[in-house]
């Protein structure tokens, strides 16, 4: 099992919609979420961090987690074809003092 | 606040030639990390400073790799003897132990090449 999982997609939306992308996790130590966007040829942009359980609003994104069921996901309202990108998902755990990243979910956003 | 710049971005080099890699963090970030990732994954972790201490080395870093920060500011990443699986993307990240210490910012990469 990996220690960060996401779906590779793509996942193709069209302009105005949600986007709605997932992740979970293994380690159950890990204490800190985030969220980076990363274009082709580019390097990664953190875009939302989360500590805790529920959701946590910033402009058009919104995300979400579930330590419970060590789940963490990214809604992105109204999108835009300038948010088609991959974002990763990544997990920090204190224990080993580490970032792990999931491989990426793309998101295609179509006029 | 600048950012954190890598130099150099591309590098194109012979299998068997040693490669550095520099990496200057955000001003006064104390935490410095590197890591490396290849076409269509996530980047994978390979070594992390706390100022001039290298606290952590992953499994991936084999012998043919060093890392140091000698004053706690810009770091430097070795490969000697590449190898042509040394070729991707070699990221450097930063993060403040004053702020969100667990917020990590990217710079550009160096992307490296081996034939």
């Amino acid at each position: 099992q990996k220690e960060v999982e996401q779906n590779s997609g793509p996942l193709s939306v069209p302009e105005g919609a949600i986007a709605s992308l997932n992740c979970t996790y293994s380690d159950r130590g890990s204490q800190s979420f985030f969220w980076y966007r990363q274009y082709s040829g580019k390097s990664p942009e953190l875009i939302m961090s989360i500590y805790s359980n529920g959701d946590k609003e910033d402009g058009r994104f919104t995300a979400q987690l579930n330590k419970a069921s060590q789940y963490v996901s990214l809604l992105i309202r109204d999108s835009q074809p300038s948010d088609s990108a991959t974002y990763l998902c990544a997990v920090f755990s204190s224990n080993t003092g580490k970032l792990i990243f999931g491989q990426g979910t793309t998101l295609q956003v179509k006029p | 606040d600048t950012g954190v710049s890598q130099d150099p971005r591309h590098k194109i080099t012979k299998r068997g030639q040693n490669v550095t890699f520099r990496c200057d963090p955000i001003s006064e970030h104390n935490r410095l990390y590197w890591y490396r990732q290849t076409l269509g994954q996530g980047p994978e972790f390979l070594t992390y400073f706390q100022n001039e201490a290298q606290l952590e080395k992953s499994r991936l870093l084999s012998d043919r790799f060093s890392a140091e920060r000698p004053k706690g500011s810009f770091s430097t990443l070795e490969i000697q003897r590449t190898e042509q699986g040394d070729s991707a993307m070699y990221l450097c990240a930063s993060s403040s132990k004053r702020e969100k210490m667990d917020e990590q910012y990217f710079g550009p990469g160096t992307r490296l090449t081996v034939t």
